[in-house]
């Protein structure tokens, strides 16, 4: 069984241009959360989402980010008008339906660079 | 909210010596606890869970134990080797609908042959 995949695993952007993650989630898993990790910091929430639902955003900056996760194919992270800031490891993890326990698991991470 | 207070580190280790990582947590219910490793350059790896109070998780040598009593879930191995630096994160889950991760900011661990 692949684990949960996510691409690229490594991104460069430049101030303004947008980024774009995606997230593949384990087989039979139908949860996704999106999680940022800061330079020499722990991994923050961002946002839940089932399939074309989003659970809880509140995590997720107000302005300029957004997540979906469709009826087909993998979750989406985009980052509209990225700056400097926005330099960070961003994690996807799945779990499978609540009655399969709360454990979640995470994919390698995507590791975007702002110039 | 929900908030975890993990060891500040770096820690540092001779091969064989004992580990601990503090780890005290806040939640409003009855969370889940997890500790999760991370290797260099890659993502979390899940290392050992709690669900209850005065459960054990444990898993390649490494404990921990879930003590409501003082809000505690360290994490300890008793013979460390090279291959265990890593950062090691402490994290709850309530039982909520939200069901999201509050981590600790991480204790880099480095063991020295």
């Amino acid at each position: 069984n692949a684990g949960v995949m996510q691409n690229p695993r490594h991104l460069v952007r430049r101030r303004g241009q947008e980024a774009r993650l995606r997230c593949s989630p384990m087989k039979g898993h139908s949860h996704v959360y999106w999680y940022r990790q800061l330079p020499e910091e722990g991994l923050k929430f961002m946002v839940y989402l089932q399939k074309e639902n989003i659970i809880d955003e509140s995590g997720m900056p107000k302005e300029r980010f957004s997540a979906e996760f469709p009826k087909e194919g993998p979750s989406i992270l985009r980052i509209q008008q990225v700056v400097r800031g926005d330099s960070a490891a961003y994690f996807c993890a799945s779990s499978p339906p609540r009655q399969g326990g709360d454990t979640q698991y995470f994919g390698p991470g995507t590791r975007l660079t702002v110039l | 909210g929900d908030s975890v207070t993990q060891m500040e580190g770096p820690v540092t280790l001779s091969e064989e010596a004992f580990l601990t990582i503090n780890c005290t947590y806040t939640a409003t219910g009855y969370p889940s606890l997890f500790w999760y490793v991370q290797y260099p350059g890659e993502g979390l790896q899940l290392l050992l869970k709690a669900t209850k109070a005065d459960d054990k998780g444990s898993n390649k040598g490494f404990e921990a134990t879930y003590r409501k009593e003082t809000t505690s879930f360290h994490l300890e191995k008793g013979s460390v080797q090279v291959s265990d630096s890593a950062v090691y994160f402490c994290a709850l889950s309530d039982h909520g609908s939200a069901r999201q991760l509050t981590f600790g900011s991480g204790t880099q661990l480095t063991v020295l042959p």
